[in-house]
């Protein structure tokens, strides 16, 4: 069974550009969260979709979206670039993503975005 | 929100030296879940502790819960240079897993 693919790999934007990242969880999993990880600050929790719709949400400014498509695919949109955008963004999926957090999420490779 | 925080930030260790990272939640989890992210990796799953006072062994690894279930811990015996990385506990907050900010361990031969 293929792991959690997150495409592009690398990427590199100007400030005030706008960035789209994908990511495609394991077959039959239907939770995908993601995660902004810099260093010293570990790993933010961004958002979290479940069948198409936005269940939860971190702490992050407008500027970052996402969203699921019926697939379980997901997409995450930064908006309006600033320096401290760049980041590892991390996306990982789960089964159901039980409220309970009872289940272990596996993550893709990440999308390094650098912004200058 | 709910808080995970992690102590230390980094440690070293000489390889065969022992190691233990802590975790503190500003709530009561339901349950908690450890991570270890190699170099230039992504995070994978090692273990999740549900009852209160859980303790449980992987090879080297020893992994506690506290009573109140606020409270975890990661205890490496006899490090090695494989166990080199950063070690993340997490817990859920409704439908999302708040990470700490997780220990980063660096082992010398």
């Amino acid at each position: 069974k293929a792991g959690v693919t997150q495409t592009p790999r690398y990427l590199i934007k100007t400030r005030g550009q706008q960035v789209t990242l994908s990511c495609s969880p394991i077959s039959g999993h239907r939770s995908v969260s993601w995660y902004q990880q810099t260093p010293g600050q570990g790993l933010q929790f961004l958002f979290e979709y479940f069948s198409e719709t936005q269940r939860n949400k971190g702490n992050f400014p407008g500027r970052f979206s996402g969203r699921q498509f019926s697939n379980s695919r997901s997409e995450m949109n930064v908006s309006t670039l600033e320096l401290g955008d760049s980041a590892l963004y991390l996306c990982a999926s789960s089964l159901t993503g039980r409220d309970n957090g009872n289940e272990k999420l596996f993550f893709g490779s990440g999308t390094q975005l650098s912004v200058l | 929100g709910q808080q995970v925080m992690q102590i230390p930030q980094y440690q070293h260790v000489q390889e065969g030296e022992d190691f233990t990272t802590y975790c503190n939640s500003s709530t009561t989890l339901s349950n908690i879940q450890w991570y270890k992210q190699r170099p230039g990796g992504h995070p994978v799953f090692l273990i999740q502790l549900v009852k209160s006072g859980e303790v449980k062994k992987q090879k080297r690894l020893t992994f506690q819960f506290g009573e109140a279930k606020k409270n975890s811990s990661l205890h490496i015996t006899a490090t090695q240079t494989t166990d080199v990385g950063t070690y993340f506990c997490a817990g859920a907050a409704g439908t999302a897993l708040i990470f700490g900010k997780g220990t980063t361990l660096s082992v010398s031969s």
